[in-house]
């Protein structure tokens, strides 16, 4: 049950793009299209953002978008805002029925 | 709309017990499997333990697996945890968090911290 790995930091510029990478094996992210992501402000608890590789619920802004390919899958975040700001993490379900999260990255915007 | 409350959390002795609660509401808790998702002081998410709608399937991580109990009682709407041998690596907040009708969490609890110190 290794956990997912994703960058520890990222940073842009208000209205550019930013990618978070997020590497798993067969047995996770490659396995599965049950890959989601959340976001987290201090304090706070997780928000999904993206489920099922590419899908977003309703509220989430059109600006962040996922993808995968293989045993990597990639969040994307186009436009960035300063409310953007936040621990990002990756999730997948397994082979073993259990979850697995990534560690997480820091998203600053500069 | 949806809501998680935890409750249950505090300071507990190395080795001692504990058990957390989660109240549900906003949906109907009987046709959701849910989850235990703990997060370290300053630290990351780390996946604990799922329990299926009908509480007939449980995963653990190994980390936790034949120490911590994930139970629910639908009647009652409220999902458990009971944690036994507690160790000081267990300190963390503790979230409750529903999956969709497929093996994705959507919402979360906003936690509770439980303290492992002697």
């Amino acid at each position: 049950q290794s956990a997912l790995t994703q960058p520890a930091s990222v940073s842009g510029s208000p209205g550019q793009s930013i990618a978070i990478s997020c590497t798993g094996t067969n047995s996770d992210i490659g396995a599965y299209n049950y890959v989601s992501w959340y976001q987290q402000h201090p304090g706070k608890a997780p928000k999904l953002m993206i489920y099922e590789v590419s899908n977003r619920p309703s509220g989430v802004s059109n600006r962040f978008s996922g993808s995968k390919s293989g045993n990597t899958a990639s969040l994307t975040i186009s436009g960035l805002q300063a409310e953007d700001e936040a621990d990002y993490y990756c999730s997948a379900y397994t082979t073993s029925s259990t979850r697995v999260f990534g560690g997480g990255t820091k998203l600053t915007v500069l | 709309q949806v809501q998680l409350v935890e409750s249950g959390g505090g300071v507990v002795q190395p080795g001692r017990s504990l058990r957390l609660s989660c109240a549900a509401s906003g949906f109907t808790f009987s046709t959701h499997g849910m989850h235990w998702v703990r997060q370290a002081p300053g630290k990351g998410l780390e996946w604990v333990a799922v329990i299926s709608y009908d509480g007939s399937d449980k995963f653990y991580a190994d980390s936790v697996k034949g120490r911590f109990t994930i139970s629910r009682d639908n009647s009652k709407n409220t999902l458990y945890l009971q944690m036994n041998s507690l160790r000081a690596e267990d300190t963390a907040v503790y979230y409750c968090a529903k999956d969709l009708h497929i093996p994705i969490v959507d919402y979360w609890g906003q936690g509770t911290l439980v303290t492992v110190s002697s």
